[in-house]
């Protein structure tokens, strides 16, 4: 059974340009966030998915945007990069609402502006 | 809004020597509680929950943490450290009535010397 799968693992952009990230969550699991985790520091919420909409948004700029997609997967979009977005970027996966089956975690994308 | 603090940056204790790992928490409803261990270059691997029920919660890797409603506190300890429980550990809460998203603490590095 497939735990969450996220791609690529690492990158690295130059300021000023557009990125996507992709995962696709663990098998039985409808709902994704994204997560940004800074260099030292813990994660910080950036949204969540599920049914194809935004249900839940984090503290940060409309620059960061995400898509779900019928089968689940889900795309984090972040445009005009900053040197400050440079971070491990993780999504988790979950069943909407269904808070006993908890959060499963990716190994992440690491990104790095420059 | 919610919140949750790990004062401590780095823990030290020797092997086979019990640990406690520090976390409290703000939340305006229900706390669901959560802690997660970091390997490097890793994503987030779930130890253990607190939802409902017995305050004292048993978790993988033999790490078990207590909730105390009072103290709104959620450590998390080991009776006898290994070394290969080095790494960063990150305590959540979620608020029980408001959404899913997991608000994370700053996370405490672990250091269990032979």
């Amino acid at each position: 059974d497939a735990g969450v799968t996220q791609s690529p693992t690492h990158l690295i952009k130059t300021r000023g340009q557009q990125v996507t990230l992709r995962c696709s969550p663990k098998s039985g699991h409808d709902t994704v966030s994204w997560y940004q985790q800074a260099l030292g520091q813990g994660p910080q919420f950036i949204f969540q998915y599920y049914e194809e909409e935004e249900r839940q948004r984090g503290n940060f700029p409309d620059r960061f945007s995400g898509h779900q997609f019928p089968n689940y997967s889900s795309e984090l979009n972040v445009n005009a990069l900053l040197l400050g977005d440079s971070a491990l970027y993780l999504c988790a996966s979950s069943i909407y609402r269904q808070d006993n089956y908890g959060y499963t975690f990716g190994s992440g994308t690491r990104l790095t502006v420059v | 809004a919610q919140s949750v603090a790990q004062p401590e940056d780095q823990v030290n204790v020797a092997e086979g020597n019990p640990l406690t790992v520090k976390c409290t928490y703000s939340v305006s409803g229900n706390p669901y509680l959560f802690w997660y261990v970091q390997y490097p270059n890793r994503g987030l691997q779930f130890l253990l929950k607190y939802i409902t029920g017995d305050n004292l919660v048993k978790g993988s890797y033999g790490f078990e943490a207590e909730f105390n409603k009072s103290q709104t506190s959620f450590h998390l300890k080991k009776p006898s450290a290994l070394v290969s429980d080095s790494a960063l550990y990150f305590c959540a809460v979620r608020d029980g009535g408001a959404g899913n998203m997991l608000t994370f603490g700053g996370g405490t590095r672990l250091m269990v010397k032979p």
